[in-house]
C-alpha cells in the first residue's frame, strides 16, 4: 500500500539550533514530493517540491532547504532556526487525487 | 496577493443543518478544485474535487459547486454532523501539467458543528 511517513511529531528547538526533519513514502516509485508549512493563522504555504533525486525547486526564499538524497525520501533542514519558523510542517506526495500528506512536524522554535 | 480566498475564518452550524464553506480564486487558467479538511496535530486528507468541465460533483454528505465565471466554489455538508468539525481548506491547481502540479491552498475556515 501507499503510504508517507513523517517524523517527529513535534519538535520544541532554541533559535539558533539546526533542524532536520525526514519524510519517506512507500509504495510508489518516483514520486513528487512537498514541503508545505502552516503558520499560525495562515493557511498551507508551498515551500518545496521535488521531481526526483537531487532536484529540489524552492518557492519562497527563507531560512530553509530540502534535500532529496534517495527516490522516496524527502528532508528539510535548516542550520539556524529562527523564531519565525515555528510552524507545522507537512510533506506530501502527488496522487491521481491530489495531494496525499504526512501526519506533520509541529516545530516550535523558543 | 492571495491567489485564494476563503473569506470565512470561522463557521458554526447545527448538527443535522446544511453547512456551506465558500471559495474564491484569482487565475481563471485554474482547472482542478479541491477540498481538503484538517483535524488538529493531523495532516489535511483529501475530501472532494472537482474538474473545471464540471459544475458539480457529489460525494455522499459532500458536494462540491464550481462557478466558472464568478471564479468560486462551495463545499456543501449535509446534514451536518459533529465528527465534520474541522478546518476545511479550499485548494486549486493548473493540472496542465500532469501529475507534476503545484495546489495554491486558502487560509482554511473552521467549521464546528454544534450537537
Amino acid at each position: 500500500s501507499q503510504t508517507i511517513h513523517q517524523w517527529p511529531a513535534t519538535l520544541v528547538q532554541p533559535v539558533g539550533s539546526p533542524l532536520s526533519l525526514e519524510c519517506t513514502v512507500e509504495g510508489t516509485s518516483n514520486p513528487n514530493l512537498y514541503w508545505y508549512r502552516q503558520a499560525a493563522g495562515r493557511g498551507l504555504q508551498l515551500l518545496f517540491y521535488s521531481v526526483g533525486i537531487g532536484q529540489i525547486s524552492s518557492e519562497v526564499p527563507q531560512n530553509l532547504s530540502a534535500s532529496r538524497p534517495q527516490d522516496r525520501q524527502f528532508i528539510l533542514s535548516s542550520k539556524k532556526l529562527l523564531l519565525s519558523d515555528s510552524g507545522f510542517y507537512l510533506c506530501a506526495w502527488t496522487t491521481r487525487l491530489g495531494y496525499t500528506f504526512g501526519s506533520g512536524t509541529r516545530l516550535t522554535v523558543v | 496577493d492571495q491567489q485564494v480566498k476563503q473569506n470565512s475564518p470561522s463557521l458554526s452550524v447545527q448538527e443535522g443543518r446544511i453547512s456551506i464553506l465558500n471559495c474564491d480564486y484569482t487565475n481563471s487558467m485554474f482547472d482542478y478544485f479541491l477540498w481538503y479538511k484538517k483535524y488538529p496535530a493531523e495532516g489535511p486528507t483529501f475530501l472532494i474535487s472537482i474538474s473545471s468541465i464540471k459544475d458539480k460533483n457529489e460525494d455522499g454528505r459532500f458536494t462540491v459547486f464550481l462557478n466558472k465565471s464568478a471564479k468560486h466554489l462551495s463545499l456543501h455538508i449535509v446534514p451536518s454532523q459533529p465528527g465534520d468539525s474541522a478546518v476545511y481548506f479550499c485548494a486549486v491547481g493548473d493540472n496542465s501539467g500532469g501529475s507534476n502540479y503545484k495546489l495554491t491552498f486558502g487560509k482554511g475556515t473552521l467549521l464546528t458543528v454544534n450537537p
